[in-house]
């Protein structure tokens, strides 16, 4: 069965400081990998996507990940945080053989201070 | 993109009665899904409500607990049933966007506390 991980449940980071939160899934096959962002009494949102192409991928508010398919990998990263970025951080894989349905991993809760 | 709304945005309920969700998408999609976020967790997928038919199931949950309607290509609802202290949650409804990717739109949830 698929799996996702994620490491870091809590991380704490000053404005300005460099955030890589990782990101490792279970699954032989072809995925589709998902960052979605959950701000404080908001829905979830997504972030950023990969399908296929260029493994570095931008999304939304200056982040980007990258799809290391060796590693299983695919870690969001961004160079600056900013208070604005406190919120909950989901990792998300799509078998291309399941129905279309998400495994969401376990969820990155990030704290910004001023 | 779509816009999902959720009934009720949250309540509050005494253990043993049953509640049931209803979510309205503002397009015609054809997968829905239904999550629960329990504190300070991720979420899980309850249930793909299939249209017409019934809905399918993940591994642990039941559709006596988990009662799912798809009546059409813009409504579902999720009950709960009998409900206990561990059923309280946020509970999830969530729309594919039709490009066959996985990606989804996710609904503000229901936020449910049972006493």
């Amino acid at each position: 069965a698929q799996s996702v991980s994620q490491h870091n449940h809590h991380v704490i980071l000053s404005e300005a400081a460099s955030l890589e939160l990782g990101c490792n899934y279970s699954y032989g096959g072809t995925v589709n990998l998902f960052w979605y962002v959950q701000y404080p009494g908001q829905h979830l949102q997504l972030l950023l996507k990969y399908f296929s192409g260029d493994p570095l991928v931008k999304g939304i508010k200056g982040f980007e990940a990258e799809f290391i398919k060796s590693k299983f990998s695919f870690n969001l990263r961004k160079p600056s945080v900013q208070w604005s970025d406190t919120a909950e951080y989901f990792c998300a894989v799509n078998a291309l053989d399941s129905s279309y349905k998400l495994i969401f991993g376990s969820g990155t809760r990030l704290l910004v201070r001023p | 993109s779509a816009v999902i709304s959720q009934k009720p945005s949250r309540d509050i309920c005494q253990r043993g009665t049953s509640l049931t969700i209803q979510c309205q998408v503002d397009s015609q999609v054809t997968m829905m899904f239904w999550y629960r976020q329990q504190p300070g967790q991720s979420l899980t997928l309850i249930a793909t409500a299939n249209q017409g038919s019934e809905a399918t199931y993940e591994s642990g949950f039941v559709i006596d607990k988990f009662p799912i309607s798809r009546p059409n290509l813009t409504f579902s609802t999720l009950t709960v049933s009998n409900m206990s202290p561990e059923d309280s949650s946020i509970y999830l409804c969530s729309v594919e966007t039709g490009k066959k990717t996985g990606e989804l739109f996710f609904g503000e949830g229901s936020r449910l506390t049972v006493l």
